[in-house]
């Protein structure tokens, strides 16, 4: 089935360091994916989005890359501020129009 | 910036009530969807439309249903609630255009506790 898997549960980074936080996708049909960060007691927010068409895309202080080769996506956060901590999840639209999230990764910052 | 509402934000509530969890968003989008979140856990697609008249069942069998009857609106009623609902249930939407897929843009979920 589809399925989208994060690497690492939690994840802590100084602050002012970048962080990079990885998710490894199954469906290689998957042609578009979508980054959200997670606070405590709210709903997902969304970051930043990619097609499968691209391998790079820029925002202000996020990256998000895409390797299809090896299904494998990918968030940096540069410069890392407190307010970046919550829960990043990763998402895939699969062939079947539904939005397959992850797991989901807890970003800490520690001062 | 998304505009999509859930009420009741917080809901603690005894086994066998009957129970509306409200969704609206202001942004005229044709899809709307529900999902059961766990806290710290990924979400499950429960339910979804692409629009008035529409609706889908998602990927996580549920006891629920929903209704579509307003492009703004898209409530989930569970009949009789029982322990095992308790959980997060967040409601999106996203529009529907010819050029592609567009992100979902989430409420703030309404927590349920089914006692």
């Amino acid at each position: 089935g589809e399925s989208v898997g994060l690497h690492l549960p939690t994840l802590s980074v100084q602050e002012g360091d970048n962080s990079i936080i990885n998710c490894a996708y199954s469906n290689s049909a998957s042609d578009y994916f979508i980054w959200y960060k997670q606070e405590s007691g709210k709903g997902p927010q969304f970051i930043i989005d990619i097609r499968s068409n691209m391998d790079k895309r820029q925002g202000q202080r996020v990256t998000v890359l895409l390797n299809k080769t090896v299904k494998h996506l990918s968030l940096q956060i540069a410069a890392t501020q407190p307010g970046d901590s919550a829960v990043y999840f990763c998402a895939e639209n699969s062939p079947s129009e539904k939005l397959v999230f992850g797991q989901g990764t807890r970003l800490t910052i520690n001062p | 910036e998304a505009d999509i509402y859930q009420t009741p934000r917080y809901l603690v509530i005894g086994t066998g009530k009957k129970i509306t969890l409200e969704c609206s968003q202001t942004m005229g989008h044709d899809k709307m969807y529900w999902y059961q979140q766990d806290p710290g856990m990924e979400l499950h697609l429960i339910h979804y439309s692409y629009g008035v008249n529409s609706t889908e069942k998602g990927d996580l069998s549920s006891e629920s249903t929903v209704s579509r009857i307003r492009t703004e609106h898209f409530p989930l009623t569970l009949e009789s609630a029982r322990p095992s609902h308790t959980s997060q249930y967040l409601c999106a939407s996203s529009e529907w255009r010819g050029l592609g897929n567009q992100p979902q843009h989430f409420g703030d979920g309404t927590r349920l506790s089914i006692l």
